[in-house]
């Protein structure tokens, strides 16, 4: 099966950036997603990344996308304390299940 | 965006009794509903694939007499765990597909997850 690994833990300073990384297993994976989930809560979507483009940016948060490498990064610009969550990466099967597979989870604290 | 709720939120039940744990998709018609189990600390493991009007599919490993799956409508698939067991105690969060529509990336939305305590 595939798996999706992330580093467990991230910690940065009030308005300095964040990165967080994922590597992936499925080269055929069609959309990558990044999902926040803040303690006891569901999750949230952030953004999503198709699988033909490179980069994107959503006002503070820009995702790339290294389909050779199979590396998918977050950066948030700006990290603020209200930050603070889970952040999973996810990639969505290309078997036309639809099934998504989740990262193991970045816990991101963020230092005021 | 579309909404998908869970009911109960929280949950504590005594061994050896069923849970009934419900998923919603408040504004859009889901013919597909996926149900995962979050470990304290872990990441999200999908259970099983639930259509509506067919039986669920299961994942490798999953007990499907112990966490029985019913979509019965296009609007709710329910979770039941069957006997309880502490070592059930966990995080269990829906998502519900929007159907897939031309130019759509067919995101899945995730309700807000019920906590299940087993005593």
């Amino acid at each position: 099966g595939e798996d999706v690994e992330q580093s467990l833990f991230l910690s940065v300073r009030e308005g300095d950036s964040s990165v967080i990384n994922c590597t992936y297993t499925d080269s055929s994976s069609t959309y990558l997603y990044w999902y926040k989930q803040e303690p006891g809560a569901g999750l949230q979507l952030l953004t999503y990344i198709f699988s033909n483009m490179d980069m994107k940016q959503d006002q503070r948060l820009t995702v790339l996308l290294n389909k050779k490498d199979k590396h998918l990064s977050l950066r948030i610009a700006d990290t603020q304390t209200g930050d603070s969550a889970i952040y999973f990466c996810a990639e969505r099967e290309a078997s036309g299940t639809y099934k998504y597979i989740f990262g193991t989870g970045t816990r991101l604290k963020v230092l005021a | 965006g579309a909404v998908v709720s869970q009911h109960p939120s929280r949950v504590i039940c005594k061994s050896g009794t069923s849970v009934k744990i419900e998923c919603r998709s408040l504004d859009f018609q889901a013919t597909t509903m996926f149900w995962y189990r979050q470990f304290p600390k872990q990441s999200l493991m999908l259970m099983a694939t639930s259509n509506e009007g067919s039986k669920a599919t299961y994942e490798q490993g999953v007990e499907k007499d112990k966490f029985l799956i019913n979509h019965a409508s296009l609007t709710l698939s329910t979770l039941t765990v069957t006997s309880a067991h502490p070592e059930d105690s966990s995080f269990y969060i829906c998502s519900a597909r929007i159907p897939p529509t031309s130019g759509e990336y067919n995101e899945q939305f995730f309700g807000p997850g019920t906590r299940l305590t087993v005593l």
